[in-house]
């Protein structure tokens, strides 16, 4: 299966300061990539679906000018939260279509934000 | 919007004990997916199972749907230490489409 890294692992950040997370598929051509939002002890929350090349897909409720996602190349996607707060903190994982009709998804890390 | 729900939510068993986690769903399906999650890690596909399966096995895992009840259960047996985690199921809707939509979990503690 594909190896998705992301960037950084954990990040703390101001209230109001914008926070970019990296999502890297290292040994496979991601057309298309997923974020995820995570709360302690829950469940994973889709939150858009992020398509190379063209603009992403945004689940309802989450705020496509505060959650940036840009996928400007196959192995490359990013979210940036834009003037984060408190709210925001979260475990934001990506994770990488397996493509070409198959419906397995391969995951990174996974990222800790903490917005003080 | 959370598709299914898993229970137990947490389940505590000893080592060399089989572990049954279970999973609804609502809507129509065309594959069901399980995932494990270490604490604080992303996640890791376990097995998938296609409407027009039954059951699926792989390893210590055996994986059984019945699209008539919409539910799924993961069995794990024997049971290691190392199998200490969260048990997310996941269902596809559309194949091919990639989007899957995951129940709440179930937290599984395996003491030695």
């Amino acid at each position: 299966g594909a190896v998705v890294s992301q960037h950084p692992s954990w990040v703390i950040c101001k209230s109001g300061t914008s926070v970019k997370i990296e999502c890297r598929s290292l040994d496979f051509q991601a057309t298309t990539m997923f974020w995820y939002r995570q709360f302690p002890k829950q469940s994973l929350m889709l939150m858009a679906t992020s398509n190379e090349g063209s603009k992403a897909t945004y689940e309802q409720g989450v705020e496509k000018d505060k959650f940036l996602i840009n996928h400007a190349s196959l192995t490359l996607s990013t979210l940036t939260v834009t003037s984060a707060h408190p709210e925001d903190s979260s475990f934001y994982i990506c994770s990488v279509g397996e493509g070409a009709g198959g419906d397995t998804q391969y995951f990174g890390p996974g990222t800790r934000l903490t917005v003080l | 919007s959370q598709q299914g729900e898993e229970d137990p939510q947490a389940l505590s068993i000893q080592e060399g004990e089989n572990a049954t986690m279970n999973c609804s769903y609502k809507t129509s399906i065309n594959n069901l997916q399980w995932y494990r999650q270490n604490s604080g890690r992303g996640l890791v596909h376990l097995i998938l199972i296609r409407s027009n399966e039954r059951e699926k096995h792989s390893g210590r895992l055996r994986v059984t749907l019945d699209t008539s009840k919409k539910s799924s259960s993961l069995l794990i047996t024997a049971s290691r230490a190392a199998d200490t985690a969260s048990y997310f199921c996941a269902t596809v809707r559309t194949p091919g489409y990639s989007t899957l939509t995951f129940g709440k979990g179930t937290m599984l503690l395996v003491s030695p």
